[in-house]
This record gives structure tokens, C-alpha cells and sequence, in this order.
């Protein structure tokens, strides 16, 4: 009974070779959320979609993008993965609005570039 | 801009004893804080809020605006609380999430 659904759980990639990693909830959920997460770091937002908004953080790589094509689903695309984009990827939703704010997470993608 | 603070990284601590894991936060408003957990292969999970003032699975937190902290105590740690424990923060009407780094909680037999 997972809400939020991330796959593929571990992607391998060569250095510069286009990834998608995918999202999928059943919360109906007006926000989705990616973070990345490196090894001993805490996760950190890359951008959000407030339903068809999309809001980037200052700091995110123009090498990274996303789609979210309706409520139940949202991509992250990274262009041209470098040795430095390794990390774990998390994708969260929350329903915004009337009350605290909880994000529930998928388990993860961890990505490897080679 | 705002900012969570976890000072350890690991925390090891035997079973029936208390256990206390620290959070300072600076946001210039009113934030909104968690506790967020990470069982072993498991997802990042809400643990406690402290909108609700509740407790959950023996663990409290209490926000405390003087001093910007909102550590998360336990009165007698169990074997079951070993996990990695995220505080996080959300500013005002910004519904984004900040993290701190986590604290490893360990609790020994």
C-alpha cells in the first residue's frame, strides 16, 4: 500500500548520459517534491511543483529539470550526469493547506554515474 | 533564510536510558517544526510535529522559542529506536521543508 513510488530504486549511469527518474503517488497530493540526498548530508530540496507551478531553488543546476505531466506523477531528468551528481533521490508530496504541513517520501532512487 | 542545526552526528546511548537529541533552528518567524525518522531500509517518515503536542512511540519534543531549540527526548531508549532522526523546519507560509544533517541514534542492548 505505498503512496509514493519511486523507480527505479537503484539507476547506474555513465558520465553525461541522460537519467529519468520517476514518481508516481496515489495521495492526490497538490505538491511534489524532489531532494537529493549525498552520503552524510541532509536532503536537500531541488525543486517543487505546486500542482502544474513549478519552483526551482536558486541554487539547482540548470542541469537538472522536471516534469510533473498531471497530479499522480512527477520526473526529475538530469541532462548530463557528472561524478558529482551520485547521490540518493527523494521524491515527497504534501497536501498544501488547512493544517501542518507532513511530506510523505518514497523509499528513493540512488543513482550511480560511472 | 532558514536553517536546522543537528550538533551530533551519532548518538549511542544502552537500552533504559534517556535519550535526548538536540535542535537548534534560526528562522526570523514563526516556524513550523518535525522530527522526521529513518528506520533501516526504510523511507524518511514523519515522527512527531509540534503543532500536535503529542507523543509518539515515547518520544516528545518540545518547542522552545528563546532558545530556538526543539530536542526530541525519550525518557528509556529501546532497542526498536535505532535510526537516523531528522529535525526539519518550514518557514511561515513556505511549505518547503528544510533538513538538518540527522543525528544516527544508536541504542545498545
Amino acid at each position: 500500500d505505498a503512496m509514493v513510488i519511486q523507480n527505479p530504486r537503484y539507476q547506474v549511469t555513465q558520465f553525461g548520459k541522460p537519467v529519468t527518474l520517476s514518481c508516481s503517488q496515489t495521495l492526490n497530493h497538490n505538491v511534489m517534491y524532489w531532494y537529493q540526498q549525498k552520503s552524510s548530508q541532509a536532503p536537500k530540496l531541488l525543486f517543487h511543483y505546486y500542482d502544474k507551478d513549478f519552483n526551482n531553488e536558486a541554487d539547482t543546476p540548470d542541469n537538472f529539470q522536471s516534469r510533473r505531466p498531471n497530479t499522480s506523477f512527477c520526473f526529475l531528468d538530469i541532462r548530463s550526469p557528472g561524478l558529482g551528481d551520485a547521490a540518493m533521490y527523494l521524491c515527497a508530496t504534501s497536501r498544501v493547506g488547512g493544517g501542518a504541513t507532513e511530506l510523505f517520501f518514497g523509499e528513493g532512487s540512488r543513482l550511480t554515474v560511472l | 533564510a532558514q536553517r536546522v542545526t543537528q550538533p551530533e552526528k551519532l548518538l549511542s546511548v544502552f537500552k533504559g536510558a534517556p535519550v535526548e537529541l538536540k535542535c537548534n533552528y534560526s528562522y526570523s518567524g514563526s516556524p513550523e517544526l518535525f522530527w522526521y525518522v529513518q528506520y533501516s531500509r526504510q523511507r524518511l517518515q514523519l515522527l512527531l510535529r509540534h503543532i500536535s503536542r503529542e507523543s509518539i512511540k515515547g518520544f516528545t519534543a518540545d518547542l522552545n522559542k528563546g532558545e530556538t531549540s526543539f530536542h526530541l527526548k525519550k525518557p528509556f531508549a529501546q532497542e526498536e529506536d535505532s535510526a537516523m532522526y531528522y529535525c526539519a523546519l518550514v518557514g511561515g507560509s513556505n511549505y518547503k521543508l528544510t533538513f538538518g544533517k540527522g543525528t544516527l541514534l544508536t541504542v545498545n542492548p
